[in-house]
């Protein structure tokens, strides 16, 4: 079984351009966890979707970050106008069905953004 | 709110030693309770939880955490040191109710020497 793939695992962009980051959640998974881990730091929490919802989106900034997980498709992280602050390596998991807390979420490679 | 403290950045072990990463806890309620690992340029990759029960949690790659309600402690253990276990461990608590989001420590860098 294919785990959580995100892509692309590297991405270079410049001030005020746009990233769109995705990520497939793990066969038969249909919550989607999106975390931003800064150097030499922990995750944090940005958003939680379910299948064409956002469920919880407390950790997004106000402005330039939105996500969505449409019914057919990966789900995807876009940052409008980007930052050199938004340099940071974004981490995707996915959890099946029900999305109990005592069971894990699995975890993609991630993709490290770069803006120049 | 829920918090999870790593009080060490980094923890040296010679292979072969037994090791122990650190992780305190702070909850309302009873904690649901993670170990991961992540290995550079990786994702995390999850290592044992603790739910409830026995306090002694066994995982993957010979790794062991002990829950202590108490001390509100959940150590990560390994009687015997691999210098490929060289990597960096994240303690989480995920919230009961709710999103079930996860509340990351900051991460223990741990280097086996040979």
């Amino acid at each position: 079984n294919a785990g959580v793939m995100q892509n692309p695992r590297h991405l270079v962009r410049r001030r005020g351009q746009e990233a769109r980051l995705k990520c497939s959640p793990m066969k038969g998974h249909s919550h989607v966890y999106w975390y931003r881990q800064l150097p030499e730091e922990g995750l944090k929490f940005m958003v939680y979707l379910q299948k064409e919802n956002i469920i919880d989106e407390s950790g997004m900034p106000k402005e330039r970050f939105s996500a969505e997980f449409p019914k057919e498709g990966p789900s995807i992280l876009r940052i409008q106008q980007v930052v050199r602050g938004d340099s940071a390596a974004y981490f995707c998991a996915s959890s099946p069905d029900g999305g109990a807390a005592n069971q894990p979420q699995h975890f993609g490679d991630g993709t490290r953004l770069s803006i120049l | 709110a829920q918090s999870v403290a790593q009080p060490e950045d980094q923890v040296n072990v010679a292979e072969g030693n037994p090791l122990t990463v650190k992780c305190t806890y702070s909850v309302s309620g009873n904690p649901y309770l993670f170990w991961y690992v992540q290995y550079p340029n990786r994702g995390l990759q999850f290592l044992l939880k603790y739910i409830t029960g026995d306090n002694l949690v066994k995982g993957s790659y010979g790794f062991e955490a002990e829950f202590n309600k108490s001390q509100t402690s959940f150590h990560l253990k390994k009687p015997s040191a691999l210098v490929s276990d060289s990597a960096l461990y994240f303690c989480a608590v995920r919230a009961i109710a709710g999103t079930y989001k996860y509340i990351f420590g900051t991460g223990t860098r741990l280097k086996v020497l040979a």
